[in-house]
């Protein structure tokens, strides 16, 4: 099974400032034949389920603010999010898709305002 | 809009069973995979089982394989999971979630999460 890594798990930010959250995968997410690393991003709000911010580790979903961005390929990923807002406050997991089950994701980076 | 709504969660004593479902709508239920997802109290997410859009395929995870079974009925747009033998460290929130992308039956993310219903197992 793969065993997805972040790190750090908490982190604490200025208001406009940048938060960059890693997922490190016990093995590459990218699958050759089409070129893509089968790598999501989720924010968690507290009280609420997740929400999906960022799929194939750098495709923004609908209605997700520039301010966050996906990169990494194979093994290492990264979460950015360019300009802290206080809604941004959340926990942040990645998850593998890679594959047959299971889909496991990381333990979660919890963010807050410095 | 797509809406997932679960329900049956409970207090439970360990050995003991509980039927959980989800309810959905917004979306052509029969085209999608869904997978139930837990939350173990402060604790991270964890994946438990998914079925097919048709319900012929089906994975779960290690930790509740032989235990949990899930199943779907697309005529009521409903997911279910059947815990059974269950223990203190199934308590958790239990969600059901929507693949983002119809008709596969694997390489699930998920796009739309129902709210969650607590299970809990203890004496």
């Amino acid at each position: 099974d793969f065993v997805m890594t972040q790190s750090p798990d908490s982190l604490a930010v200025s208001l406009g400032e940048r938060a960059t959250i890693n997922c490190k995968s016990s093995r590459s997410v990218l699958y050759s034949f089409n070129n893509k690393n089968y790598l999501a991003w989720y924010q968690q709000k507290p009280g609420q389920p997740p929400k999906l911010l960022i799929s194939w580790a750098s495709t923004r979903e609908s209605g997700v603010p520039d301010r966050f961005s996906g990169s990494g390929s194979g093994t290492d990923f990264t979460l950015t999010i360019s300009s802290l807002q206080a809604e941004d406050v959340a926990v942040y997991f990645c998850q593998q898709f890679y594959g047959t089950p299971p889909y496991t994701f990381g333990q979660g980076t919890k963010l807050e305002i410095k | 809009e797509v809406q997932l709504l679960e329900s049956g969660g409970n207090l439970v004593q360990p050995g003991g069973s509980l039927r959980l479902s989800c309810e959905a709508s917004g979306f052509t239920f029969s085209s999608y995979a869904m997978t139930w997802v837990r939350q173990a109290p402060g604790k991270g997410l964890e994946w438990v089982s998914d079925i097919s859009g048709s319900g012929e395929t089906t994975h779960y995870a290690d930790s509740v394989k032989g235990r949990f079974t899930i199943s779907r009925d697309n005529s009521k747009n409903t997911l279910y999971v059947q815990m059974n033998s269950l223990r203190a460290d199934d308590t958790a929130v239990y969600y059901c979630a929507k693949d983002r992308v119809a008709g596969r039956t694997i390489n699930h993310y998920f796009d739309f999460w129902g709210q969650g219903t607590l299970v809990t197992v203890s004496s």
